[in-house]
């Protein structure tokens, strides 16, 4: 149980592109979803925190206007990266959880390699 | 504020010796500590969990953590490591079901032949 489906799996597209990104619980109902972005050989870096029904919580630095973070689901959470340039290139990877209980943990995608030219 | 820290970037082993990564952590409340294994280009799964109840905890192939409060860490142990096992591991640090995982900056495992 507790699977987390994401995709595309793999995109490559031109610049000035935008690119939508789904992340899907296919067997839980995900209250909240987190959106993270890795760089290689680097730790995952939180993006955004985004609960079902509700605007999403953007971290520090991230420009909210250019990564679109919809939650309108208990099931479905996308990430659409607006008018991507090759800076944009990274790993992005979502996770969900079905709780807020103490020790209630996070079921990641496999994640989805962005590659902007 | 709530902490991790992988004391080693990169761990190599021989296939058929033990594994140990190292994590210590820092917590102002009684913290929930998570290791998960990310293999290349995908993303992360759960290996195991702490979450208050016994110290030592058991884990999905062959894995097993130690709760040490007095030290606060929580390392991850394999008796017998497998090829198979070569892979990025993160320990995580967790509050609450829906507050943001805090992690650490991962240790790469190899294995050697």
């Amino acid at each position: 149980g507790a699977v987390v489906s994401q995709h595309p799996s793999r995109v490559i597209c031109k610049s000035g592109t935008s690119v939508k990104i789904e992340c899907r619980s296919l067997d839980f109902q995900a209250t909240t979803m987190f959106w993270y972005r890795q760089f290689p050989k680097q730790s995952l870096m939180l993006m955004a925190t985004s609960n079902e029904g509700s605007k999403a919580t953007y971290e520090q630095g991230v420009e909210k206007d250019k990564f679109l973070i919809n939650h309108a689901s208990l099931t479905l959470s996308t990430l659409t990266v607006t008018s991507a340039h090759p800076e944009d290139s990274s790993f992005y990877i979502c996770s969900a959880t079905s709780g807020t209980e103490v020790g209630q943990p996070q079921h990641f995608g496999d994640g989805t390699r962005l590659s902007i030219l | 504020a709530q902490s991790v820290t992988q004391l080693d970037s990169h761990v190599s082993v021989s296939e058929g010796t033990p594994v140990l990564l190292r994590c210590n952590y820092s917590s102002s409340y009684s913290p929930s500590l998570f290791w998960y294994v990310q293999h290349p280009n995908k993303g992360l799964q759960l290996l195991l969990k702490y979450t208050s109840a016994a110290t030592l905890v058991k884990g999905i192939n062959g894995f097993e953590a130690e709760f040490k409060k007095s030290e606060t860490s929580f390392h991850l142990t394999k008796p017998s490591a497998h090829m198979s096992d070569a892979a990025e591991y993160f320990c995580v640090v967790s509050f609450s079901g829906n507050t943001p995982l805090v992690f650490g900056k991962g240790t790469r495992l190899s294995v050697i032949a």
